[in-house]
């Protein structure tokens, strides 16, 4: 089966820096991908790495290490509307995407 | 540039009943994927179609059917509705290539089962 594990909730204040852990087992691997989905919208890719290493996009930054299994996306800088649920995917062959279970983030001032 | 819509965004459905979903992608894209998000919860993959065939399958029972025209639009179906399909039906659309295409996802149709 496949499996991911993410942390069901984190808070942080402004201006602060957040890390969302992901965890994954899968029997196929091609890449770990980030979403974020605000109340009531639609998922919006974030970010996204097939090699180990870490990827930087502006204020967000995403790592992966595939002998681990374990991602984690980096928040910095956080603003209000930032406060969101953000998602860790695997993907897998034939661009099929498993989801984790997101985490919601809360902002607070 | 149009982005990926579906419709409708809302609908209300008596146990039993079928629904079909419609989903138009974003321009220049030719795959197509279902997902199922129930509230608090991650997108479940429900199927893919590309160059009009179901590519891919995830864990859903035959009641959940689709078809993906030469437009590269796709709908979704799903008969003898139970009050477990109360979701959000998500659509997101791709580009099967060379190179990594993320998933361009609509707003959804939430549908309620009663």
């Amino acid at each position: 089966g496949q499996s991911l594990e993410q942390p069901s909730e984190v808070t942080a204040v402004e201006g602060a820096i957040v890390q969302i852990n992901c965890t994954y087992q899968t029997s196929g691997f091609y890449g770990l991908s980030w979403y974020q989905q605000h109340d009531g919208g639609a998922p919006t890719f974030l970010s996204y790495n097939a090699l180990d290493g870490l990827e930087e996009t502006g204020r967000f930054s995403s790592f992966l290490s595939r002998s681990d299994s374990y991602g984690y996306l980096l928040l910095q800088e956080l603003q209000m509307k930032d406060s969101a649920s953000y998602f860790c995917a695997v993907e897998n062959y034939g661009q099929n995407f498993v989801f984790g279970p997101g985490t919601r983030l809360s902002v607070l001032p | 540039d149009a982005g990926v819509t579906q419709s409708p965004t809302h609908l209300i459905k008596t146990r039993g009943q079928q629904v079909t979903l419609r989903c138009s992608p974003k321009s220049g894209h030719d795959t197509v994927s279902w997902y199922q998000q129930a509230l608090g919860q991650g997108p479940q993959f429900i199927f893919q179609y590309y160059e009009e065939e179901e590519r891919q399958r995830g864990n859903f029972p035959d009641r959940f059917s689709g078809h993906q025209f030469p437009n590269y639009s796709s709908e979704l179906n799903v008969n003898a509705l139970l009050l477990g399909d109360s979701a959000l039906y998500l659509c997101a659309s791709s580009f099967t290539g060379t190179g990594y295409s993320p998933l361009h996802f609509g707003n959804g149709t939430r549908l309620t089962v009663t």
